[in-house]
């Protein structure tokens, strides 16, 4: 089984720049999952997509970042402008969906790197 | 809210010493409990896992168990390998499908 896959693996960019990433998870995987992984922090929750609906964004900076789900398989996340805070790692995750116990498959991540 | 707190590292031990990192949470119903392992240059990979109270989540030698008395979660291994070098993470799910909720996350260094 494929597993999650994310691209690309590193970006450097200038402030007020934009930048996309992209993430293909695990086939059949209803739930995605979007996460900022700040260098010496746990990973936080940006959005969730369940099949290609949003089904939490709340932690998601709305002004600068956006993601989406077309046709409930791959996703992009974009931020546009960045800023020198965006420096993270974005971890891209499935999961089965409501019917499995939590277990989340994540990507190798995309780190960006902004100057 | 839910959250999850875990001990600080770096943490480093000799090859074959007992190792514990301690994880407490904050919830409001009975989430599901979880520690995720990150060795170096990968991705995040399912160490174990515990679904209820009492419950036991072992793998590669670790182990967890899920208290719900003292709202706890703490990892631990018996013997760890120079193989076990990587950063640990404890989070915790409310329901099945909801999103992880992560703590900070714990180095590991083994020295041989």
């Amino acid at each position: 089984e494929a597993g999650v896959a994310q691209s690309p693996r590193y970006k450097i960019i200038e402030k007020r720049q934009s930048v996309a990433f992209w993430c293909n998870p695990i086939s059949g995987h209803a739930t995605l999952y979007w996460y900022q992984q700040i260098l010496g922090q746990g990973p936080k929750l940006l959005i969730q997509f369940q099949n290609n609906g949003v089904v939490d964004d709340s932690q998601l900076p709305k002004d600068r970042f956006s993601a989406e789900r077309l046709k409930g398989v791959d996703s992009t996340l974009k931020i546009q402008p960045a800023k020198l805070e965006d420096s993270a790692v974005y971890l891209c995750a499935s999961g089965r969906g409501r019917t499995n116990t939590g277990e989340l498959f994540f990507g190798e991540g995309s780190r960006l790197t902004v100057l | 809210g839910n959250s999850v707190t875990q001990m600080e590292g770096p943490v480093t031990l000799s090859e074959e010493a007992f190792l514990t990192i301690n994880c407490t949470y904050t919830a409001t119903g009975y989430p599901s409990l979880f520690w995720y392992v990150q060795y170096p240059g990968e991705g995040l990979q399912l160490l174990l896992k515990a679904t209820k109270a009492d419950d036991k989540g072992s793998n590669k030698g670790f182990e967890a168990t899920y208290r719900k008395e003292t709202t706890s979660f703490h990892l631990e291994k018996g013997s760890v390998q120079v193989s076990d070098s990587a950063v640990y993470f404890c989070a915790l799910s409310e329901n099945s499908g909801y999103a992880l909720n992560f703590g900070k996350g714990t180095s590991l260094l083994v020295t041989p």
